[in-house]
């Protein structure tokens, strides 16, 4: 069964940085684009980033671009999102999701992960 | 940026009848790009179509996609209780990847 899972969240100040995780498991990760989407209620789903199956390409939002590094680790099935400078407006659940391609929808979900900007 | 408007906003309906959700474009959409999503409470998004028209493993025939360009629509047939859901749909054509604001769909 395929499965993504997120960790890594919670509550962090204004200014801060915090490193999510997403371990995925029941397919070849290192076949897959992955990728950040991230949902709030003011901003319903909006994707954040991609990174391709070697980690040589990284794709991001205009608005989290400078801010966020995306990146991953084959070995362990793991990808990551650094996220420096956290404003207010980050506060959201954030998913990790599974791409084909760049060129491709997101198929799998994980349950998704709350980080919560607050001072 | 492409950005995507779907309409309605909210759509009420009994089990039993048929659904169809709008989603329009501001560019057009090659290729086909174009993806639709089932979102229930407290879970993540589902990946229903892709490429417009194709549904994706597991996806049961009584939902539809169809539409080219710049105006995309889900069909989703005998509404049963458990198809009622906020639904959204999505463009990978290209960067940024944009989401519409989804059409909730409620049960009258």
């Amino acid at each position: 069964e395929v499965q993504v899972v997120e960790s890594g969240g919670g509550l962090v100040q204004p200014g801060g940085s915090l490193r999510l995780s997403c371990a995925g498991s029941g397919f070849r990760f290192s076949s897959y684009w992955m990728a950040w989407v991230r949902q709030s209620p003011g901003k319903g789903l909006q994707w954040l980033a991609s990174i391709k199956q070697d980690g040589s390409e990284q794709l991001y939002e205009d608005s989290v671009a400078g801010r966020f590094t995306i990146s991953r680790d084959n070995a362990e099935n793991s990808m990551f999102l650094l996220m420096n400078n956290l404003k207010v407006e980050d506060t959201a659940v954030y998913f990790c999701a599974r791409q084909l391609g760049s060129g491709w929808p997101f198929d799998s979900w994980g349950q998704g992960i709350l980080v919560t900007v607050s001072s | 940026e492409i950005v995507l408007t779907q309409s309605p906003g909210t759509l009420s309906l009994s089990p039993g009848e048929r659904a169809t959700l709008s989603c329009r474009a501001s560019h057009s959409v090659s290729s086909h790009y174009l993806a639709w999503y089932q979102q229930k409470p407290g879970q993540p998004p589902r990946l229903l179509i892709y490429g417009a028209s194709s549904r994706a493993t597991g996806v049961p025939d009584k939902f539809s996609g169809s539409g080219f360009g710049t105006d995309f629509t889900l069909t989703i047939n005998s509404l049963e209780p458990e198809d009622f859901a906020v639904f959204y749909c999505q463009q990978y054509d290209r960067t940024p990847y944009t989401f519409g604001q989804g059409t909730r769909l409620e049960m009258k």
